[in-house]
Parts: C-alpha cells; sequence; structure tokens
C-alpha cells in the first residue's frame, strides 16, 4: 500500500519569503501525486498533480513542486508567499493503476508573519 | 455552481441518534468518496463508489453506510452516534483512475 509522509507539521515563514513544504512517498512504481490546499472551515483545492513527463510541475496561485524519484519526494515550492497563503497543505499519492484511492499526508500548516 | 455539495455545513446532534449527511456532484464523474478529517487534520478514506458500486471500505464500523441513489449522489448514514465520531467529513468525486478528487466543503459534525 502506498504512503505517504509529510515531515513538517508546522512551517512559519515571513511574507515575501520564500517557501519548501516536504513530502515524501512510499510505492512500489511510480505514482500519481499531487498537492491540496484547505483554507480554514473549507475544503480541499488542488494545487498541482504528477503524472509523467516533466518532473518539475506548475500549479495555480504560484506555487510549482519537483518529482524526484531516486528521493520519493514532491517537494512544494513558492518564490514568494503571501499572507493569503496560510493555510493547511496536504500531498497526497495514488496508485498509477487500478483503482484510484488517493492517500494523504497528515498536513502541513503554513504560517505566515507579516 | 458548485461542483461537489454537501448538506448540512455544521451539525450537532446527541450520542445515540441517527444522522445523515447529503452529498451531490454536478461534474459528471464516475467515482465520489467520503473522508473524515480528525481534529489533527488527518484525512483518512471512508468509502469510494465507483458507478454505484462500492469498491474499497477502510475497516470503517458498520454504523456508517453510504448510500448512493444515482451516480451524481453518494450520501452518508451513521448510526448510534458516538463521541468519537465527531470530526468533518468531506465528500470528493473524482473522474476516474489518475485523476484529481474534488473536495466538497466539508461537514463539521459534533457529537455531544
Amino acid at each position: 500500500a502506498q504512503s505517504v509522509t509529510q515531515p513538517d507539521i508546522h512551517i512559519t515563514v515571513s511574507e515575501g519569503a520564500s517557501l519548501e513544504l516536504r513530502c515524501n512517498y512510499s510505492y512500489g512504481a511510480t505514482p500519481y501525486l499531487f498537492w491540496y490546499v484547505q483554507s480554514p472551515g473549507q475544503g480541499l483545492q488542488l494545487l498541482l498533480k504528477y503524472f509523467s513527463g516533466d518532473t518539475l510541475v506548475q500549479g495555480i496561485k504560484g506555487f510549482e513542486a519537483e518529482f524526484k524519484r531516486s528521493q520519493s519526494s514532491f517537494n512544494l515550492r513558492k518564490p514568494s508567499v503571501h499572507w493569503s497563503d496560510a493555510a493547511e497543505y496536504f500531498c497526497a499519492v495514488s496508485p498509477s493503476g487500478g483503482s484510484y484511492i488517493p492517500t494523504f499526508g497528515r498536513g502541513t500548516s503554513l504560517i505566515v508573519h507579516p | 455552481d458548485t461542483a461537489v455539495s454537501q448538506t448540512p455545513k455544521y451539525l450537532v446532534t446527541q450520542m445515540g441518534n441517527d444522522k445523515s449527511i447529503k452529498c451531490e456532484q454536478n461534474l459528471g464523474h464516475d467515482t465520489m468518496y467520503w473522508y473524515k478529517q480528525d481534529s489533527k487534520k488527518f484525512l483518512k478514506i471512508m468509502f469510494s463508489y465507483n458507478n454505484k458500486e462500492l469498491i474499497i471500505n477502510e475497516t470503517v464500523p458498520n454504523r456508517f453506510s453510504p448510500k448512493s441513489p444515482d451516480k451524481a449522489h453518494l450520501n452518508l448514514h451513521i448510526n448510534s452516534l458516538e463521541l468519537g465520531d465527531s470530526a468533518v467529513y468531506f465528500c470528493a468525486s473524482s473522474p476516474g483512475t489518475g485523476s484529481e478528487a474534488f473536495f466538497g466543503q466539508g461537514t463539521r459534525l459534533t457529537v455531544v
């Protein structure tokens, strides 16, 4: 079974600083990878996804993520954080074959200081 | 139009009661899910329905039962509610294998 690890429970950054949120996965083959964002009191919104091809994927709101097969990682980055980016971020993985059942990491809470 | 909608948004009820949460998607997706998010934000898959057939049930107590009257709806029924059932429940849908999930706004269930 696949699993996802987000090692950072909380990340605090200053507005305008760069951001990197870590995600590691465990799966026998290359899975489909996703990053979602959850604002307080809201559902989850997809930021970006990786299926195959270019390992650097661009998403909405200025986010990008890089798939590194050798490290089983799919870290999320943003060059300059805005106060509105404060939210919960979830990495998710699903098998690349068979039924699509996404498994989520425990989430990373992003705090943005003015 | 809201893509995945859940009702109610908030639900407060007493232990032992039976309650339902409704979910509808207007995206034409074949697969729908229910997730439970606990107080630590952990998202756990509860059920997945594909073309009205249950394809996975992740060791959820049988007090929880999903019901899908048609492809656009997946309702969650909970019998004999317990304090530990308090959580946020999310409905989601997906067009199929390898695609992202689209989430509803969530239902915050509080059992007192």
